[in-house]
C-alpha cells in the first residue's frame, strides 16, 4: 500500500531565517506531488506540483521554492522566511486520473 | 479568482438527519470533481468523487450530486452521524495534473 511521510510535523522559526520541508512517497512509482498551504481559517492553497523528476510547476509567486530530486521526493524550501509564510502545510500525492492523497501536514509558525 | 467556491463556512445538523454540502465551479473544463473530508490538524482524507460524465455518484452513507449545468456539486450524507464533524472541502480539475479546491465548509453533526 501507499504511504505518504512528511516532516517535521511542527516548525517555529524567526522571521528571515531559511526553511526545508520534506515530503516522501512510498509505494508507488511517477506520482503527481503537490504542495498545498491551508492558512488560519482559509482553503488549501495550491503552491507546487510536479509531474516529474525535475519538473516543477509554481502556482503562486512567493518566497518559497519546491524541488523534486527524486521520484517520490519533494521538497519545499525558502531562504528567508517571512510572517506571512505562517500556516499548515501539506503534501499530496496522486496518479493521473486518480484522487490525490495527503500526508499528515506540517504546522509552520513564522515568528 | 476562485474558480472552486464553497459559500457555507459552517453547517450544523442533528444526528440522523441529513447533511448537504455545497459547491460551486466557475470553470467549465472542469470534468472530475472531489470531496475530501479533514479533521483539525491532519491532511484531508478523500472522500468521493465524481467524473462529468455521470450526474450523481454513492458510496455508503455519502453521495455526491453533479449539475453541469448550473456548475454546482453537492454531498449528502444519510443519515449523518457525530463522527462526521469535521471540515469538508470540495475540489475540482481539468487535467488531473492540478486539483483547485473551495475554502471548506466546517460541518457539526448534533448529538
Amino acid at each position: 500500500s501507499q504511504t505518504i511521510h512528511q516532516w517535521p510535523a511542527t516548525l517555529v522559526q524567526p522571521v528571515g531565517s531559511p526553511l526545508s520541508l520534506e515530503c516522501t512517497v512510498e509505494g508507488t512509482s511517477n506520482p503527481n506531488l503537490y504542495w498545498y498551504r491551508q492558512a488560519a481559517g482559509r482553503g488549501l492553497q495550491l503552491l507546487f506540483y510536479s509531474v516529474g523528476i525535475g519538473q516543477i510547476s509554481s502556482e503562486v509567486p512567493q518566497n518559497l521554492s519546491a524541488s523534486r530530486p527524486q521520484d517520490r521526493q519533494f521538497i519545499l524550501s525558502s531562504k528567508k522566511l517571512l510572517l506571512s509564510d505562517s500556516g499548515f502545510y501539506l503534501c499530496a500525492w496522486s496518479q493521473y486520473r486518480g484522487e490525490q492523497y495527503f500526508g499528515p501536514g506540517t504546522r509552520l509558525t513564522v515568528t | 479568482d476562485q474558480q472552486v467556491k464553497q459559500n457555507s463556512p459552517s453547517l450544523s445538523v442533528q444526528e440522523g438527519r441529513i447533511s448537504i454540502l455545497n459547491c460551486d465551479y466557475t470553470n467549465s473544463m472542469f470534468d472530475y470533481f472531489l470531496w475530501y473530508k479533514k479533521y483539525p490538524a491532519e491532511g484531508p482524507t478523500f472522500l468521493i468523487s465524481i467524473s462529468s460524465i455521470k450526474d450523481k455518484n454513492e458510496d455508503g452513507r455519502f453521495t455526491v450530486f453533479l449539475n453541469k449545468s448550473a456548475k454546482h456539486l453537492s454531498l449528502h450524507i444519510v443519515p449523518s452521524q457525530p463522527g462526521d464533524s469535521a471540515v469538508y472541502f470540495c475540489a475540482a480539475s481539468a487535467n488531473f495534473n492540478k486539483f483547485y479546491f473551495g475554502s471548506g465548509t466546517k460541518l457539526n453533526v448534533k448529538p
